[in-house]
Order: C-alpha cells, then structure tokens, then sequence
C-alpha cells in the first residue's frame, strides 16, 4: 500500500522561528489535507491541497504532486503553534484518508 | 450542529464488556467516517458510510468491530467483548457528500477508550 512520511518527526523551535515540514507520499493521489493535532488531541483542518500553493495567515502549504511530496510553513511561530502536525492524503477512487507518521511540533517563549 | 459531536469524551471499561460511541456529524453532511488512533497504529481508517450505500468496512480490525448509521445522521461504532489492545482514540469525521476525494473531511473532538 502508499507509504506516507513526515519529516522531521520532533521540532523543537523558539517563538518567533520559522519552520518547513514536509510529506512524503509513495503514490499518486487525489487529496491531500494537513491537520494540526492541539495538545487536547482535537484535529484541527489546516489545508486541502491536492496541488498548489495556498496561504493561511501565517501558515503556507505547496504541494507538487508531480514529484510526490508537499511542505508546510509555519512563519513566527507561537507557542499555540505547538502540537502534532499530519499530512493525510487520498487515493483515486476512495474516501478513507491515510495519514503519515506526524511531526511533533513544541514551541517554547 | 457547528461541527462533528462524539461522546462520551472518555470511556473506561473492562475486558471483556461491551461498548458504544457515539457520533453527530455536521448537519447535512452525508459521508461519515470512522478513524483510530492508537500508540503503536498512528491514524488508521475504519469504516465509511455514503448516503444510502453499503459502508466500506475494510479498516475493520476483527469482527468484534461494528458499526451502524440510523437515518443517514447518527452513527454508533460498536466493540464487543474489548481486549486490551482495543484502547485508544476513536475519531469521527464527515463531509459533505464524500465525493471521491473532492472534499474535506472534519474531525471530532474523539472518544479517550482505555480498556483495564
């Protein structure tokens, strides 16, 4: 089955610093979402990007589906930034996502 | 509802009992998804529903798993006689008509199963 990968698994930055996390996925696809997991275990939908580039705030997402992979930015990051971060994508002609392995994000002041 | 209800928020039990959770979805969603989230398994799918169709069980771990949507709203996830191994975080998220992938799906706040 498709192989979906995150890269780093533990990201420990100061508040203010900015941050690229990246998916890996072994497959074509036809969806991909980025969630933010909040220390409360709620996910939270960040992007549906299948393909492009798409910005929120401080947070920006490029996936090239071409070449299997997509990014995250995260720009001055806050301490609520902190969380796990999961990419999940789909494949054509289903609905169940498949979720990578997660970066562990901690933000300190 | 503003977004996806599960309860109860944590369930404890003992091996060996039955157990229901329970999900809302958004109003006027009609795709409704069933996810696990355990310690050694990450996020693993479970089991789909769309409208009027069969559901897609195939994320179904043993057929002590099973799972119900009355009236294309409500849906019940049922484990019978839970083993230990059953503990994690059951989520639920649905989407507006599950269209091959076109849309977002939305999550629930999960239900916290620990099984003693």
């Amino acid at each position: 089955g498709i192989q979906v990968e995150q890269s780093p698994p533990d990201l420990i930055l100061q508040e203010g610093a900015n941050s690229t996390l990246r998916c890996n996925f072994s497959d074509s696809v036809n969806n991909l979402q980025w969630f933010h997991q909040n220390p409360w275990g709620q996910l939270i939908n960040l992007f549906y990007i299948p393909s492009g580039t798409k910005q929120n705030g401080r947070l920006s997402a490029t996936t090239v589906a071409t070449e299997r992979y997509s990014l995250l930015y995260i720009s001055s990051s806050q301490t609520t930034d902190s969380g796990v971060y999961f990419c999940a994508v789909l494949l054509y002609n289903t609905d169940k996502l498949i979720f990578g392995t997660g970066t562990r994000l901690q933000v300190f002041p | 509802g503003a977004g996806v209800s599960q309860s109860p928020s944590n369930k404890v039990t003992e091996k060996g009992k039955d157990v229901e959770l329970r999900c809302d979805p958004i109003s006027g969603h009609t795709a409704l998804y069933w996810y696990r989230q355990s310690l050694g398994q990450g996020l693993e799918f479970l089991i789909y529903f769309q409208g009027n169709s069969a559901p897609d069980k195939s994320g179904l771990p043993s057929d002590r798993f099973s799972a119900e949507r009355t009236g294309g709203s409500v849906s019940t996830l049922t484990i019978q006689r839970t083993q230990q191994e059953d503990s994690a975080v059951y989520l639920c998220a649905s989407s507006l008509s599950g269209g091959a992938g076109q849309e977002t799906q939305y999550f629930g706040p999960g239900t916290r199963l620990l099984v003693l």
